[in-house]
């Protein structure tokens, strides 16, 4: 199956700088989603991009489909901002009926101290 | 909307009993899906479905049933519990078409199996 590999594993920051998450992936993708699972487990979506860059507030993602790669940029971290940040890549099961399915990265541990 | 909801939130099984895990949402999303996540891991797909009476396998399905009898619900079913399945599970929804859209997730079910 299709391999998603994010780094870094860990990151620590102070409040007020920047980050960069990568995660590459292995095969052509039909799509690709980011994640933020908060310290309490809930899992929000951040962005949907399968191509190309799309902003929203303090984050943003760019994907590079033909190079098979995704980032997410975070600016002026701020607490908030910890948790988990997961990618996942959408592929469509190899079955005639077989509908789309989404692969996770094992994501990127973000701590945010004041 | 209530949004994705899941019922019970923490479940404690003994090997070798049934349950089922919950899972419903009120956004008339056509794809539901189950996955789980072990301690320092991505989440891992287990069973989906594309629509009312159409449910496929994921990456990690054996030992766990599903059914899709109506839009709203898509309960997951452990067959006889293991240590193995000792996890939390993650209900997730959303529109489809040729790709998948923004997923949307419930709050986790946190089963321990002893």
């Amino acid at each position: 199956g299709i391999q998603v590999e994010q780094s870094p594993p860990d990151l620590i920051l102070q409040e007020g700088a920047n980050s960069t998450l990568r995660c590459n992936f292995s095969d052509s993708v039909n799509n690709l989603q980011w994640f933020h699972q908060n310290p309490w487990g809930q899992l929000i979506n951040l962005f949907y991009i399968p191509s190309g860059t799309k902003q929203n507030g303090r984050l943003s993602a760019t994907t590079v489909a033909t190079e098979r790669y995704s980032l997410l940029y975070i600016s002026s971290s701020q607490t908030t901002d910890s948790g988990v940040y997961f990618c996942a890549v959408e592929r469509r099961g190899e079955g005639e009926t077989s509908g789309s399915r989404l692969t996770f990265g094992e994501g990127t541990q973000l701590t945010v101290n004041p | 909307n209530a949004g994705v909801t899941q019922t019970p939130k923490f479940q404690v099984l003994k090997t070798g009993q049934s349950m089922t895990l919950q899972c419903a949402q009120d956004m008339n999303h056509e794809y539901m899906s189950w996955y789980r996540q072990d301690p320092g891991m991505g989440l891992r797909l287990i069973h989906y479905s594309v629509g009312a009476g159409i449910t496929d396998q994921g990456e990690v399905p054996n030992g766990y049933n599903v059914s899709r009898s109506t839009t709203e619900d898509f309960p997951l079913r452990l067959l006889s519990a293991a240590p193995s399945q000792t996890s939390v599970y993650f209900c997730a929804s959303s529109y489809t078409g040729t790709v998948l859209y923004e997923q949307y997730f419930g709050p986790g079910t946190r089963l321990t199996v002893t």
